[in-house]
């Protein structure tokens, strides 16, 4: 089935570095844009990044503009979020959302994994 | 582009009508609004694109309605299982925003 696997949170500290990844199947990746979307604990959501089915555009929340790159490898199904310089305020669940295309929103989601900056 | 939900809760019983808010502050057409709910525990599921459209499999209790800068999302009759948050995202232009949420409790 269609299926995304986030990977790659945990405890780190502030000012130090982390890279999630989203692996995908179940559905022809390379024809898809993948997003990142995060929530703060007890907060909503707040979209972070996306990246064009092919790698060659990315857009990223003004938030995160500067400390994070967004990623993919389309031969392995995946997509990285490479985070820098990290902050308290940037701890949450990290999900990868796959794009419904014409706007139809983020159809597929993971179930997330969890960032927590901290000293 | 920035976008408000209101009200923050809504606290309804069963049967009741829902009516959620969600406004953009410059015009971002009819086609460029999605919402979802979001479960505790469960990853977020679209409802409603293109401002209006249900997605595949939505009960059609569930409406959604407005173009330009004010939409609305309505759940004509209120069920148990539709106590989650509800939010709404722009993809008019970067960066894809969302509101903040509503949360809708069944009483």
């Amino acid at each position: 089935q269609v299926q995304l696997v986030e990977s790659g949170g945990g405890v780190v500290q502030p000012g130090r570095s982390l890279r999630l990844s989203c692996a995908a199947s179940g559905f022809t990746f390379s024809d898809y844009p993948i997003h990142w979307v995060r929530q703060p604990q007890g907060k909503g959501l707040e979209w972070v990044a996306v990246i064009s089915h092919d790698g060659t555009i990315k857009n990223y929340g003004d938030s995160v503009k500067g400390r994070i790159s967004i990623s993919r490898d389309n031969s392995r199904n995946t997509v990285s979020l490479q985070m820098i310089s990290l902050r308290p305020e940037d701890t949450g669940v990290y999900y990868c959302a796959k794009d419904g295309l014409d706007y139809s929103g983020l159809d597929v989601w993971g179930q997330g994994t969890t960032v927590t900056v901290s000293s | 582009i920035v976008v408000t939900q209101s009200p923050g809760t809504l606290s309804l019983s069963p049967g009741e009508r829902a009516t959620l808010s969600c406004r953009a502050n410059q015009s971002i057409g009819s086609k460029y609004l999605v919402w979802y709910q979001h479960k505790p525990g469960q990853a977020p599921r679209v409802l409603i694109y293109h401002a209006s459209t249900r997605a595949t499999g939505i009960p059609d209790r569930f409406s959604g309605s407005g173009s330009g800068t004010d939409f609305s999302l309505t759940i004509s009759r209120l069920e148990p299982e539709d106590s989650a948050v509800y939010y709404c995202q722009q993809f008019a232009g970067s960066p894809w925003t969302f509101g903040q949420g509503t949360k809708v409790e069944i009483k």
